[in-house]
């Protein structure tokens, strides 16, 4: 089976940064995604690392420890729009599931 | 370019009725799938499919079936609905495999909040 273990919440203030850590246990991975998601919304693709190391997109970073089975989304300069669920998803198998993490709700207070 | 297109996008079933959750996709992409959301539960996967033809369960497949007749269809139908599957259910696409500078991303539809009473 697969494990994906992520904070439940998260608070923040606007235009600080934020670390949000995300740790799994799979067979056969194959890519770790991370999607946001807006109350009522549905989810939208943030970042993807299928190789070690950080990948930086703008103010969001994502970086991925495949020994570890370990990753963490960063955002920078936050603001009140990032207020959302953040979503950590694997994708392992020969089939390629996705499986997700329960999500991370962040709020940024002004 | 529609992206992932699901119908109905609100429906209140009575206990026992059965009906059909539409999803179509228009980027031609082989993998295919449904997921439910429930609070504090995340996302979780129902069925899936990798082609035409092709289905197999996910991780909640009991009251659910799937068919896939073509590349952009993937009808996720309820036999007898129950008041446990009250949730919201999202439909997703994504290739099976990174095409130049496109990975494996998963495109999602706006979902369907569906209550069952």
């Amino acid at each position: 089976g697969q494990n994906i273990d992520q904070p439940t919440e998260m608070t923040a203030t606007e235009g600080a940064i934020v670390q949000i850590n995300c740790t799994y246990q799979t067979s056969g991975f194959n890519g770790l995604f991370w999607y946001q998601q807006h109350a009522g919304e549905a989810p939208t693709f943030l970042s993807y690392n299928v190789l070690d190391g950080l990948e930086e997109k703008g103010r969001f970073s994502s970086f991925l420890s495949r020994s570890k089975g370990y990753s963490y989304l960063l955002l920078k300069e936050l603001q009140m729009k990032d207020s959302a669920s953040y979503l950590c998803a694997v994708r392992s198998g020969s089939a390629r599931q996705l499986t997700f993490g329960s999500g991370t709700q962040l709020t940024v207070l002004p | 370019n529609a992206g992932v297109t699901q119908t109905p996008k609100f429906q209140v079933l009575k206990t026992g009725q059965s009906m059909t959750l539409q999803c179509a996709q228009d980027m031609n992409h082989e993998y295919m799938s449904w997921y439910r959301q429930d609070p504090g539960m995340g996302l979780r996967l129902i069925h899936y499919s990798v082609g035409a033809g092709i289905t197999d369960q996910g991780e909640v497949p009991n009251g659910y079936n799937v068919s896939r007749s073509t590349t952009e269809d993937f009808p996720l139908r309820l036999l007898s609905a129950a008041p446990s599957q009250t949730s919201v259910y999202f439909c997703a696409s994504s290739y099976l495999s990174v095409r130049g500078s496109m990975n494996t991303e998963a495109f999602f539809g706006q979902g369907t909040r569906l209550t069952v009473v």
